[in-house]
């Protein structure tokens, strides 16, 4: 079955960029997305088919997808951006909706 | 954008169903894949599977095959998800999401989610 591998945790300073991978075989040939996840809240889409941002999302918040690893970038980090990054892709082989493990994004 | 509202915190115990219930409201339903997801304590996301409810044909993940049953009323705009010989580690938040007309797409709406606890 496809695996998708995020580091566990990213740490950054304010004002900094937050860099965020998931890495699976041939991601760059699905469309990935990217969500991020306060304690006790729902997960909130930030970035959908690779590079696209939902409305209300700042244009800090960016993607890319090639080869064998998707990436999520913060720029300027905020306090606020504190939370848990989940990536997901679809694996139409198996039709499975597959989710990283998840890396916590610390603003120190 | 939809909202999707869900029924509410459930104790069970091992062996015993849960049905949690999400409605949608302030969106379009019919056409787009449904989604429920679950998170244990201190863990990921798991997807557990979806189902367009203008055709009614859920799509499960191997893991919950023959244990989770989701179904959709169009007539209330409402899915529901059953999961049946609840275990210890189904101990979990549920979630529902809306995706896109295609399961690959991404999900724009969640629930506020269910936690359901499975205890003797």
């Amino acid at each position: 079955s496809y695996v998708l591998t995020q580091p566990p945790s990213v740490s950054v300073a304010p004002g900094q960029t937050a860099t965020i991978t998931c890495g699976g075989n041939n991601i760059g040939s699905k469309s990935a997305h990217w969500y991020h996840q306060k304690p006790g809240q729902a997960p909130v889409l930030v970035v959908y088919d690779d590079n696209k941002r939902p409305s209300g999302i700042p244009e800090r918040f960016s993607g890319s997808n090639s080869g064998n690893t998707a990436t999520l970038t913060i720029s300027r980090v905020e306090a606020g951006d504190e939370a848990e990054y989940y990536c997901q892709v679809w694996d139409r082989s198996d039709r499975h909706m597959i989710f990283g493990g998840g890396t916590t994004l610390t603003v120190l | 954008q939809v909202q999707l509202v869900q029924s509410g915190a459930e104790v069970k115990k091992p062996g015993s169903s849960v049905k949690v219930s999400c409605q949608a409201s302030g969106g379009i339903f019919s056409g787009y894949v449904l989604n429920w997801v679950r998170q244990a304590p201190g863990q990921g996301l798991e997807w557990m599977g979806g189902i367009i409810p203008m055709f009614g044909t859920a799509n499960y993940a191997q893991k919950f095959q023959g244990r989770v049953t989701i179904t959709a009323d169009e007539s209330t705009s409402t899915v529901y998800m059953d999961l049946t010989s609840l275990k210890s580690d189904d101990t979990a938040v549920y979630y529902c999401a809306r995706g896109g007309v295609d399961y690959a797409d991404e999900y724009d709406s969640w629930g506020q989610g269910t936690l359901v606890t499975v205890s003797s």
